[in-house]
């Protein structure tokens, strides 16, 4: 069974960087570590994706500001927003994306999701 | 970028009855792109159908998906107490990036 559990800081400063951690428990082989938000009340936006090898992907309007990065060793994924606004004041899920070698075929859909961890961008 | 466009915003119905959302995408994302989830309040959004009709692991087989190129349908057969939720579909057709529909809410008449 594939668990995956959010961390982070809960309230962040204008301006500031947010910090979030992913662990990951369960089935990890072959799988890419994905982050997706979602604004209080409002839809799923995509941030980024990284794959078991270090590749990633970005959100291209979000790219210049969000980093995400990979910490296998310690079964963990991370994600970094610099200059935050309250416009990045959301709820965080990081999921699990099956790659292309899970599915052999199409590829891009979540299978598992953390339950989430909200992110309040205040002063 | 690939806009999708959900359809109703909310559809009222009762249990029992069938329920049929549409997903129209602003341009074609082939045959097999998309994606269903459900969300329920202050839950996490959980997977319901991928490749437009595949069922993921463990989901009743009421739920049906369908559709290709830019028209897409999620079909619940029956609706049962706990499928009043909110769906949101999502492609993963395009390379650049990718999206969700803006959610349909299904609700207890």
């Amino acid at each position: 069974q594939v668990q995956l559990q959010e961390s982070g800081p809960g309230l962040v400063k204008p301006s500031e960087t947010l910090s979030l951690t992913c662990s990951v428990s369960g089935d990890s082989n072959n799988y890419y570590w994905t982050w997706i938000r979602q604004p209080p009340g409002k839809g799923l936006e995509w941030i980024a994706w990284i794959s078991y090898s270090g590749a990633t992907k970005y959100n291209p309007y979000l790219e210049s500001r969000v980093t995400i990065a990979l910490e296998m060793s310690k079964n963990q994924f991370s994600l970094e927003v610099t200059s935050v606004t309250a416009a990045d004041t959301a709820v965080y899920y990081c999921a699990r994306l099956p790659s292309p070698v899970v599915t052999r075929g199409s590829w891009g859909y979540f299978d598992y999701w953390g339950q989430g961890t909200l992110a309040t961008v205040s002063s | 970028e690939i806009v999708l466009t959900q359809s109703p915003g909310t559809l009222s119905l009762s249990p029992g009855e069938r329920a049929t959302l549409s997903c129209r995408a602003s341009r074609s994302i082939g045959s097999d792109y998309l994606a269903w989830y459900q969300q329920k309040p202050g839950q996490a959004p959980r997977l319901l159908i991928y490749g437009a009709s595949t069922r993921a692991t463990g989901i009743p087989d009421r739920f049906s998906g369908s559709g290709s190129g830019t028209d897409f349908t999620l079909t619940i057969s029956r609706l049962e107490p706990e499928d009043f939720a909110v769906y949101y579909c999502q492609q993963y057709g395009s390379s650049l990036m990718y999206t969700f529909g803006q959610g349909t809410r299904v609700e207890i008449k």
